[in-house]
């Protein structure tokens, strides 16, 4: 049983379109994170959410916005898609315990044409 | 704000040599953990091992193991008897300790070749 999923795990869309990437968790865990892995393979949080609320939002363009609509989903839909949004986008969990691990989804690689 | 430095883009190392990734950080936070994750080609983020700041031993798990040294800020990690298995990126992560769980911070990673 996946701890973390993400849907799809592959996205090629053209600049300007709309897209969502979603996410599920089945651990249990009240804090989400999306994290983005440019093409240098450089990792860097995106959003964080604890119990479907906003906690950081790490300058990220306002053409992304999360959605949270229970603590076990933390969605990304993107808007205006442009060429350096290219990237594979992680989703992750973990629990309330500081000494909990984060748990990584399987990726999903975006490709704007 | 944070800073995770891995100064060695790639490396390689014989199937069954030992080798050693490097890895230093900058942080005036006294209680942290700090990661070492694998990424394999397959792109999934594995946890290799974990370490407490505030614990003075080194973490091990079985042929992978860490030399931490707090005052240095630096944090390496050595897998010994490598296998193919092993190839992969390495990321060194730092997470500070908050009242509830705080995002990683990543270095830019070593790519590690494990050659036969």
């Amino acid at each position: 049983d996946t701890a973390v999923s993400q849907t799809p795990k592959y996205l090629v869309t053209q600049m300007g379109n709309d897209k969502s990437i979603k996410c599920e968790q089945n651990l249990g865990h009240d804090t989400m994170y999306w994290y983005k892995q440019d093409s240098k393979k450089f990792l860097k949080i995106m959003f964080s959410y604890n119990n479907k609320e906003l906690i950081i939002n790490e300058t990220v363009p306002n053409r992304f916005s999360p959605k949270s609509p229970d603590k076990a989903h933390l969605n990304l839909h993107i808007n205006s898609l442009e060429l350096g949004d290219s990237a594979v986008y992680f989703c992750a969990s973990v629990g309330t315990s500081s000494t909990d691990t984060q748990y990584f989804g399987p990726g999903t690689r975006l490709t704007v044409l | 704000a944070q800073t995770v430095t891995q100064s060695q883009p790639e490396m390689s190392v014989q199937e069954a040599e030992t080798v050693t990734l490097s890895c230093t950080y900058d942080t005036s936070e006294s209680n942290y953990y700090l990661f070492w994750y694998k990424q394999p080609p397959s792109r999934q983020m594995i946890l290799v091992i974990r370490q407490e700041a505030y614990k003075q031993q080194n973490a091990t798990e079985n042929r992978f193991s860490v030399n931490f040294q707090k005052a240095a800020k630096s944090f390496s990690l050595k897998i010994s008897d490598s296998q193919l298995g092993d190839t992969a990126m390495y990321f060194c992560a730092f997470m500070k300790i908050n009242s509830g769980n705080t995002p990683l911070v990543f270095g830019k990673g070593t790519r590690l070749s494990v050659i036969a």
